[in-house]
């Protein structure tokens, strides 16, 4: 079946522009993660969704960042006025239901370079 | 959140057992112990998760210490696509702490 999809796959932008990415999780699902992993580093969490619910948004670095899941369905990671450090792979993944015995699936991500 | 240790990096042949150590010494009760793993250019991919009990599934097996202090995630017989980024991760709530990892290479 269809997996967690993310677009673009590739973004790059110039220090200063906004950026919006994509995430469509798996149909059905009520949780919704967004991670950043920046080059030979794990992933590192931003922000949680249950549903349309944001539940946790300790992870996001700055106030340039901003997700929305307004149906609890898609979401959206945007970046206003970016930064160099902002240059990283954006992962999206998707869970069933919440809890911690819950596997969470993954999408390939979005490959952001800040120039 | 609790904390684990692997090793940075490990080698195994191909069409051998490979055994990826864990340790997780200030694990909770609660914690659940995961482990995904990471192929070049992807996003992380679920491989299989613990709470005390010793678990099995199609990818992998993993073997949860009696005090539950350690883990080790068995692949049965590494193939060259096995070749990742392995995580153990503790999880006592919805979101993941990833830490660096053990890089898996595997010798043809």
């Amino acid at each position: 079946g269809a997996g967690v999809s993310q677009s673009p796959r590739y973004k790059v932008a110039k220090r200063g522009q906004d950026v919006a990415l994509r995430c469509d999780p798996i149909s059905g699902h009520v949780s919704l993660f967004w991670y950043q992993q920046a080059l030979g580093q794990g992933p590192e969490f931003l922000t949680y969704f249950q549903n349309e619910a944001q539940l946790d948004k300790s992870g996001l670095p700055s106030d340039r960042f901003f997700a929305e899941r307004p149906e609890g369905s898609v979401s959206t990671l945007k970046i206003q006025r970016t930064q160099q450090e902002d240059s990283a792979v954006y992962l999206c993944a998707s869970s069933l239901f919440t809890g911690s015995n819950q596997p969470q699936h993954f999408g390939d991500g979005t490959r952001l370079s800040i120039l | 959140d609790a904390k684990t240790t692997q090793p940075n990096s490990m080698e195994s042949n191909e069409e051998e057992p490979v055994h990826l150590p864990c340790n997780h010494s200030t694990i909770s009760g609660t914690d659940y112990i995961h482990w995904y793993r990471q192929l070049p250019s992807q996003g992380p991919e679920y491989v299989i998760h613990g709470l005390t009990s010793n678990v099995n599934n199609r990818m992998a097996s993993l073997a949860i210490a009696e005090d539950r202090k350690s883990s080790t995630l068995i692949l049965h017989r590494a193939t060259l696509r096995d070749a990742a980024v392995y995580y153990c991760i503790l999880r006592d709530g919805d979101k993941i702490i990833f830490g660096k990892g053990t890089r898996l290479h595997i010798l043809p």
